[in-house]
């Protein structure tokens, strides 16, 4: 059953600590997301990767947030230093764009930072 | 740019009976997709369904079906039979074809489904 992993499910960490979420996408998915969900704002689109390729990183704040693809079966979220208002579900999502274009996600990486 | 819209914040109906859920979208484009995807307590987001903006017959997944209105730009979302597992938030996406411009989906904000016992 193929699916989307990320880790860790849950973090706590300090105010100013860096935080790094992983994420494993669907083998074969061309195309790999990084939203986050908040309250307040809903579901925003932080960036995302094509055949690896960073196409669109205008939803992250740039000088603390960082996305990387170092592989096809890896997707890294880094954040440094980490606020308190990062506070959030982030989700990666993988799909095939081009065919069914359907986005399917991964179980998503709880933070809080206090 | 689109945008996704969902009027209902909170939903209630009675096991068994039947809901609908309602989303209007904003678009240029021709051609997309749209979906709806549940999200229990969990947080996981799980796709329910999904429709191609080029075909005419509205989708259907078991006890899910769609409402699909082209012109009226309107993708509303029928659950027939409700069970006590089908509370969750519903969120209405929209995709382009073209993936040209900005890709992935454009959320509405959420429908939160009561399912009384």
């Amino acid at each position: 059953d193929a699916r989307v992993t990320q880790t860790p499910r849950h973090k706590v960490t300090e105010m100013g600590q860096e935080v790094t979420m992983r994420c494993q996408p669907i083998l074969g998915h061309n195309t790999v997301f990084w939203y986050r969900q908040t309250m307040m704002q809903g579901l925003e689109l932080l960036a995302y990767f094509r055949n690896r390729a960073p196409l669109d990183d205008s939803g992250m704040p740039k000088d603390r947030f960082s996305a990387e693809m170092p592989d096809a079966t890896l997707a890294t979220l880094k954040i440094q230093p980490s606020e308190p208002r990062d506070s959030a579900v982030y989700f990666c999502a993988s799909g095939f764009w081009g065919f069914g274009n359907t986005i399917y996600f991964g179980e998503g990486s709880w933070l809080t930072v206090v | 740019a689109q945008t996704v819209t969902q009027s209902q914040p909170e939903m209630s109906v009675q096991e068994a009976e039947t809901v609908t859920l309602s989303c209007t979208y904003d678009t240029s484009e021709s051609d997309y997709y749209l979906f709806w995807y549940k999200q229990p307590p969990s947080r996981q987001m799980i796709l329910v369904i999904r429709q191609e903006a080029y075909k005419q017959q509205n989708a259907t997944e078991n006890r899910f079906s769609v409402n699909f209105q082209k012109a009226a730009k309107s993708f509303s979302l029928k659950i027939s039979d409700s069970q006590l597992g089908d509370a969750a938030m519903y969120f209405c996406a929209y995709r382009s074809i073209t993936g040209g411009g900005a890709d992935g989906l454009t959320f509405g904000k959420g429908t939160h489904l009561i399912i009384q016992p």
